[in-house]
C-alpha cells in the first residue's frame, strides 16, 4: 500500500471548514484513499472513502485531485466533538489491513 | 455505537502472566481484526481470520495468538506478557475478507505491571 504524508496537527475554529491534507503521491490505480478519525482512545471510526471521484457523505466530503496525489478532507462545520486524530490512508479495495500512519491531531476551538 | 463488542474494558496483569481478549464482531460481518496500539507505535496491525480461517499477519509477536470461532467471535491470546505489551488492543470487523469499511469496537486497555 501506498505512503500517505500528513501534517502532525492543525488547529480550526468552531463552525469554520476543517481542511485536512494527505499526500500520497505513490498511489497506484486501483488503490483506493480512506479516512478514519480517532478520538481520544476510541476505536477508529470510519469516515469516507473514494478512488478518483470527489465524495460526500454525512459526515464529511473527499477531494482528490485529478492525478491522485493528494486529497482533502473537509469538516464543512467543525464542531468540538471533531477534535480528534484523523488517518489518512491508501490500500487496495482487496487489500487485507488497513495501515495507520500518525495521522493529523485536529484540534477545534471554540 | 459500532456493534463491535470488546471484553474487557479494562485489564491490569502481572509480567509473566497470560490474558484472553474477547471480540464479538458486528452481526453478519465474516471479518475481524486485530490491532495494538502503544503510545510509541501508533495503531499496529497484528492479524485478520476470515470466517474462521487466518487471511493476513502483520506484526503479530509468537507469543500472542488468536483465533475465531465457528460464531465469528474472536480471542486475542497474550502469554508471558512484558512491560511492553501494555496498550490498547482493538478489534475491528468487515463484512466482508477486503473490508472496505471496517467497523472498530473500543478497546481493550491492558496494563502489565
Amino acid at each position: 500500500d501506498a505512503k500517505t504524508t500528513q501534517p502532525p496537527s492543525m488547529d480550526c475554529a468552531e463552525g469554520r471548514a476543517a481542511n485536512l491534507p494527505c499526500n500520497h503521491s505513490t498511489i497506484s490505480g486501483n488503490e483506493y484513499v480512506y479516512w478514519y478519525r480517532q478520538i481520544h482512545s476510541q476505536g477508529p471510526q470510519y469516515i469516507i472513502h473514494g478512488l478518483k471521484n470527489n465524495e460526500t457523505n454525512e459526515m464529511a466530503s473527499l477531494i482528490i485531485t485529478e492525478d491522485r496525489k493528494s486529497s482533502t478532507l473537509i469538516l464543512p462545520h467543525a464542531t468540538l466533538r471533531d477534535t480528534a486524530v484523523y488517518y489518512c490512508i491508501v490500500r487496495v479495495q482487496t487489500g487485507n489491513q488497513f495501515y495507520f500512519g500518525t495521522g493529523t491531531s485536529l484540534t477545534v476551538i471554540p | 455505537d459500532s456493534g463491535v463488542t470488546q471484553t474487557p474494558k479494562h485489564l491490569i496483569t502481572a509480567t509473566g502472566q497470560r490474558v484472553t481478549l474477547r471480540c464479538s464482531p458486528r452481526s453478519g460481518d465474516l471479518s475481524v481484526y486485530w490491532y495494538q496500539q502503544s503510545l510509541d507505535q501508533g495503531l499496529q496491525f497484528l492479524i485478520q481470520y476470515y470466517n474462521g480461517e487466518e487471511r493476513a499477519k502483520g506484526n503479530i509477536l509468537e507469543r500472542f495468538s488468536a483465533q475465531q470461532f465457528p460464531d465469528l467471535h474472536s480471542e486475542l491470546n497474550l502469554s508471558s506478557l512484558e512491560l511492553g505489551d501494555s496498550a490498547l488492543y482493538f478489534c475491528a470487523s468487515s463484512v466482508e475478507g477486503q473490508g472496505l469499511e471496517a467497523f472498530f469496537g473500543q478497546g481493550t486497555r491492558l496494563t502489565v505491571v
